[in-house]
């Protein structure tokens, strides 16, 4: 059973802090990685994907890939309110180009 | 450009009847999917396509069918509901397996089972 993991949360920042969102995988040969931001009631929206070791940064987003250490995390800049949403992570390996999704982080950005 | 549309937005239906959840994309994505999402829980995946033709389990099949006679659409289908398919239905779909490629989701179903 391929597992993703996160820490539930909340997770409480105050707004213009860092957030740091943690995911680690169960599955050695996963391939790439994605950040989701979801809004209460709404859709999954794609944020980040990754799939080399290292750290990827889109404007305020910075993912980070530790496949030694199976470990992926994504970093929010300067938090704001509008922030505060549930993140999930997902992992894709293996046919049919699935994702493999965790449970998610709950983000509160206060002001 | 409508991305993947899903219909009905929501449902109530009774212990043993049918329906089928529409997903539509325009996006001339080859692989698309169905997922559930109970609350405060990840998604789960329920049924998968990489094609036309072409259909897969997930993890938690059991209780649903799908078939794909076309690129465009994806229908889920629930024989004899029971309270335990209550949750929010998401189809997503991906154009490319290759890294870097998420999913574009649906805004997603919402049913319940009374």
């Amino acid at each position: 059973q391929k597992e993703v993991e996160q820490n539930s949360g909340p997770l409480s920042v105050p707004e213009g802090a860092i957030a740091s969102l943690n995911c680690t995988y169960s599955d050695r040969g996963s391939q790439s990685f994605f950040w989701y931001r979801q809004y209460s009631g709404k859709s999954p929206e794609l944020i980040m994907s990754i799939y080399s070791n290292g750290d990827k940064e889109d404007g305020r987003f910075t993912a980070q890939l530790n496949k030694a250490s199976q470990y992926v995390s994504l970093l929010i800049r300067d938090s704001q309110p509008s922030d505060s949403a549930t993140y999930l992570c997902a992992v894709r390996g293996g046919g049919g180009n699935k994702l493999t999704f965790g449970t998610g982080t709950q983000l509160k950005v206060e002001l | 450009n409508a991305g993947v549309t899903q219909t009905p937005k929501f449902r109530i239906l009774k212990i043993g009847q049918s329906m089928t959840l529409q997903c539509t994309q325009d996006m001339n994505h080859n692989y698309m999917y169905w997922y559930r999402q109970d609350p405060g829980m990840g998604l789960k995946l329920i049924y998968y396509s990489v094609g036309a033709g072409i259909t897969d389990k997930g993890e938690v099949p059991n209780g649903y069918n799908v078939s794909r006679s076309t690129t465009e659409d994806f229908p889920l289908r629930l024989e004899l509901a029971a309270p335990s398919q209550t949750s929010v239905y998401f189809c997503a779909s991906s154009y490319d397996p290759s890294p870097g490629y998420g999913y574009t989701f649906g805004s997603g179903t919402r049913l319940t089972v009374v």
